[in-house]
C-alpha cells in the first residue's frame, strides 16, 4: 500500500493552523497513523487509528479521514511544531509502510 | 518512563557485518511488539523488522530479507538486529521502536544508532 503525502513542505506562522493530507493507494479503514519528528531529535508517535491522541499529545493536534484519504490538523501552530510529519498505514502488515513525509516550517 | 536505547552502530565496509542492540526499560518489554526502522540520509523513514512479543512472530522489509536478523532476550529487555551482507544503501540511522498496545502504532522509539556502509 502506498502512502502520498501533501504537500512535501509548508511554512506557516505561528497561531496558524495548517493541514497535511496523506492518500492511500486502497482502502485502510482508519488504520492509519502519524508520527512526528523534531529536528535533531527521534520521531515520535502522535496520533494513531485516524484520530486518536497519543498521551501528552496536545489537543491542538488532530486527525480525520477513512478509507483512501485522511488528514491531520494542527491548530494554533507553536514553535515547537517545526517537524517533519510522517503518516503510517497498518492495515495491511507486513509491510509497514511510511508517506514520503511533510516538512513544516514557522514563517 | 519508556527509555528505548541502541547500540552498535558504526562504519562498516560493504559485505560487512554489524549487530545492533537496543536496550528498552520503563513498561513491559516482553509484552510488546517491536521494530527496526531507518533513516537513511536526507531520506523518510523506512520500515526494516518486525518481533511480536511472546510467540516471536517475525517478518522483513524486502530490502533486507536474507541478510538482516531480529531477534529478542525478554530476559535482558533487550531487542537486536543482526545486519550481514552489508550494502551502501543500508547507510542509515537505525531506531528502535515500540509498539503500542500490541500494534502497529509505534508510540516510543530510541534515539538510533548510525549505521554507515563504506569502504
Amino acid at each position: 500500500i502506498q502512502l502520498t503525502q501533501s504537500p512535501s513542505s509548508l511554512s506557516a506562522a505561528v497561531g496558524d493552523s495548517v493541514t497535511i493530507t496523506c492518500r492511500a493507494s486502497q482502502n485502510i479503514m482508519t488504520y492509519l497513523n502519524w508520527y512526528q519528528h523534531r529536528p535533531g531529535t527521534s520521531p515520535t508517535g502522535l496520533i494513531y487509528a485516524t484520530s486518536r491522541l497519543q498521551d501528552g499529545v496536545p489537543p491542538r493536534f488532530s486527525g480525520s479521514g477513512s478509507g483512501t484519504e485522511f488528514t491531520l490538523t494542527i491548530s494554533n501552530l507553536q514553535p515547537e511544531d517545526v517537524a517533519t510529519y510522517y503518516c503510517q498505514q497498518s492495515f495491511s502488515t507486513p509491510p509497514m509502510t511510511f508517506g514520503q513525509g511533510t516538512k513544516l516550517d514557522i514563517k | 518512563q519508556v527509555q528505548l536505547v541502541e547500540s552498535g552502530g558504526g562504519l562498516v565496509k560493504p559485505g560487512g557485518s554489524l549487530r545492533l542492540s537496543c536496550a528498552a526499560s520503563g513498561f513491559a518489554f516482553s509484552d510488546s511488539y517491536m521494530s527496526w526502522i531507518r533513516q537513511a540520509p536526507g531520506k523518510g523513514l523506512e520500515w526494516v523488522a518486525f518481533i511480536s512479543n511472546i510467540v516471536g512472530t517475525i517478518y522483513y522489509a524486502d530490502s533486507v530479507k536474507g541478510r538482516f536478523t531480529i531477534s529478542r532476550d525478554n530476559a535482558k529487555n533487550s531487542l537486536y538486529l543482526q545486519m550481514d551482507s552489508l550494502r551502501a544503501e543500508d547507510t542509515a540511522v537505525y531506531y528502535c521502536a515500540r509498539g503500542n498496545l500490541n500494534s502497529w502504532f509505534f508510540d516510543h522509539w530510541g534515539q538510533g544508532t548510525l549505521v554507515t556502509v563504506s569502504s
